[in-house]
């Protein structure tokens, strides 16, 4: 029962480098979803996917970029990392109902600290 | 521009007391709400939600309350128990929004033996 799989769990990087934080889930969901969360704050939202082939933006998406090539796999690319980025990164994903709401189910999160 | 706010902090309560955490919200376009639970170094975990069309939803010991006019939602915890010691966020979403969640700061509850 993996639910949703982050990796790595922790990273150092130096200012300028590049990384990929992974995220895989095994429920067939729909949906999925990049949050990051601050010392002392809620969870923002930095990019989302509605399905294989189609990301949005959300509310921090300034130095992420993001790829859905399949329904498993959404993962979260750095491209010039910056110690604003040093932060708790959670990967979530929710199956979309017409009616209703459901609830999402989030992994375990990458602690990623730039210096 | 914060949609939704959680203005305490942190809350300590005595193990069997009850725990009431606090929610307000700005956005009238939200539909559902949701609390979250997280502890240290794992990820959130979902407790219970309500639609905007219920004032209150129960399940177990945890039950959420929903005041639309005042735009403000509450959790309360009865009994309390220290296992229930953790970060709380409180999430929106508005249904036509693709169920992107807007999350609260979140409240550190402490239950003491």
């Amino acid at each position: 029962n993996a639910g949703v799989t982050q990796t790595p769990k922790f990273r150092i990087l130096k200012i300028g480098q590049s990384m990929t934080l992974q995220c895989a889930q095994d429920m067939n969901h729909n949906y999925m979803y990049w949050y990051r969360q601050d010392p002392g704050m809620g969870l923002k939202l930095i990019y989302y996917s509605v399905g294989a082939g189609i990301t949005d933006k959300g509310e921090v998406p300034n130095g992420y970029n993001v790829s859905r090539s399949t329904t498993e796999y959404f993962p979260l690319r750095l491209e010039l990392a910056a110690p604003s980025q040093t932060s708790v990164y959670f990967c979530a994903s929710r199956r979309h109902r017409d009616r209703g709401y459901t609830e999402a189910f989030f992994g375990q999160g990458t602690r990623l600290t730039v210096v | 521009d914060q949609q939704v706010k959680q203005n305490s902090p942190s809350l300590s309560v005595q193990e069997g007391r009850i725990s009431i955490l606090n929610c307000d919200y700005t956005n009238s376009m939200f539909d559902y709400f949701l609390w979250y639970k997280k502890y240290p170094a794992e990820g959130p975990t979902f407790l219970i939600s309500i639609s905007s069309i219920k004032d209150k939803n129960e399940d177990g010991r945890f039950t959420v309350f929903l005041n639309k006019s005042a735009k403000h939602l509450s959790l309360h915890i009865v009994p309390s128990q220290p296992g229930d010691s953790a970060v709380y966020f409180c999430a929106a979403s508005a249904q036509g929004n693709t169920g992107k969640l807007i999350f609260g700061q979140g409240t550190t509850l402490q239950v003491k033996p």
